[in-house]
């Protein structure tokens, strides 16, 4: 089983700031890397997919990076609608994993 | 668009077997896909449960795999979960979602909460 391991646990920033997620894989799980953003009471919501491309109607101010076993979330200009938990997931092997979550809350 | 519902008792005893139902619309599980099921007990992280194809074929999580059914009907568009043996650390939202090998998990229903308990 792939273990996916985020850091920080929680991260605190204030709106308009520049936030950094990271997601590290136990093996290499090539570009195979989502990333879900998920806010209180509702379901998962993906953003980017392949370790870098948006989903649909996501902003331009997430990005995401890296492929192996090392990935990086990016949220440029913090909006208030963006402090949630954001999670990671790798869809390369089965059983599919999570990460564990980063909680980014405001500063 | 592409919806996922799901269905099923939201008490359920201990030791008793949990059962539920994702219905999809917008697209037909007979044209490809994997289709699964995630938990996420509260106040903690997603688990992935397992999926399946519309072939029947099934992948497990392996620490679930020994309680774990999951099928589906491709003639009503559903396919379901069964977990039987619960405790209440099964107590959790269930998600069914589209969810496989090299696609994203694009697809989620808005879940449903179980509580186990007698």
């Amino acid at each position: 089983e792939i273990v996916m391991t985020q850091s920080p646990a929680t991260l605190s920033v204030s709106p308009g700031e520049r936030a950094t997620l990271s997601c590290r894989a136990s093996q290499s799980v090539s570009s195979n890397l989502a990333w879900y953003q998920q806010k209180p009471g509702q379901a998962p919501r993906l953003l980017i997919y392949g370790a870098s491309t948006r989903a649909t109607g996501i902003p331009a101010r997430f990005s995401g990076s890296g492929s192996g076993t090392e990935f990086t979330l990016t949220i440029s200009s913090l909006q208030s609608e963006d402090f949630a938990v954001y999670y990671c997931q790798q869809y390369n092997n089965w059983p599919l994993t999570f990460g564990q979550g980063t909680r980014l809350e405001i500063k | 668009q592409v919806q996922l519902q799901e269905s099923g008792p939201g008490l359920v005893k201990p030791s008793e077997t949990l059962s539920l139902t994702c219905a999809v619309s917008g697209y037909s599980i007979s044209s490809g896909y994997y289709w699964g099921w995630i938990r996420q007990p509260p106040g903690k992280g997603l688990e992935w449960i397992g999926s399946i194809y519309h072939s029947g074929s099934t992948y497990y999580n392996p620490s679930l795999k020994s309680r774990v059914t999951i099928s589906v009907d491709t003639s009503k568009n559903q396919f379901s979960l069964k977990l039987s043996s619960v405790t209440a650390a099964d107590t959790a939202v269930y998600y069914c979602a589209r969810c496989g090998i090299a696609v994203a998990i694009d697809y989620w229903g808005q879940g449903t909460l179980v509580t186990v308990s007698s």
